[in-house]
């Protein structure tokens, strides 16, 4: 089965640093997402992107986060200064159309200190 | 907004037993999907289940089944036999048909399910 692939798998931080946290959604996706999960508590949706445009996003993602498609196959999310309480799991997902399976990456945990 | 309940937040089954899992959810859409989702103690996201609203026959894959009551807005989770690998963070989700643009996943709260010998 296709994967999404997310790199790093940990990545550990200063508070005010700022992280990119990069995914490769399966090549033929076109749909592409960002969730995140502090630990112990639900999936939360970032947000959603297509067309090389946000689609959809929640409102934890303020100022400080961004998303980029830079090369038509890589998908990041940017945190421009973390916090503390950035410290979370967070999960790249991607899907071809809208009523198929969604794949999720297997995250990249972040520890902000 | 679409909310998503999971009101067990623990629940416990001997080895070879059968368990349900219950969840609840809010929306005002007539047409959307509902999953279920594992989540092992890896944090990978693996989805277990999901049901197509507009359908009336329950999903079933392998071992897992759902007891999907439309009218209610209950999608349970049946777990039959069942097994120590099924030990993991249960969560449902909702998701919106999509309209055009691919909505969001909405999740609810998780059901650890420990399984014992």
């Amino acid at each position: 089965e296709p994967e999404v692939t997310q790199t790093p798998s940990h990545q550990v931080t200063q508070m005010g640093q700022e992280v990119i946290l990069r995914c490769v959604p399966i090549s033929n996706h076109l749909y592409f997402y960002w969730y995140r999960q502090i630990l112990g508590q639900k999936v939360e949706f970032l947000v959603s992107f297509y067309n090389n445009e946000i689609s959809e996003k929640s409102e934890i993602f303020d100022d400080q986060f961004s998303v980029e498609r830079p090369d038509g196959s890589n998908f990041t999310l940017k945190i421009r200064s973390t916090k503390l309480e950035d410290s979370a799991m967070y999960f790249c997902a991607s899907i071809r159309a809208g009523n198929e399976k969604l794949f999720f990456g297997s995250g990249t945990q972040l520890s902000v200190l | 907004a679409q909310t998503v309940t999971q009101s067990q937040p623990e629940m416990s089954v001997q080895e070879a037993e059968t368990v349900t899992l219950s969840c609840t959810y809010d929306t005002s859409e007539s047409d959307y999907y509902l999953f279920w989702y594992k989540q092992p103690p890896s944090r990978q996201m693996i989805l277990v289940i999901r049901q197509e609203a507009y359908k009336q026959q329950n999903a079933t894959e392998n071992r897992f089944s759902v007891n999907f009551q439309k009218a209610a807005k209950s999608f349970s989770l049946k777990i039959s036999d069942s097994q120590l690998g099924d030990a993991a963070m249960y969560f449902c989700a909702y998701r919106r048909t999509y309209t055009g643009t691919a909505s969001k996943l909405t999740f609810g709260t998780g059901t650890r399910l420990q399984v014992t010998l």
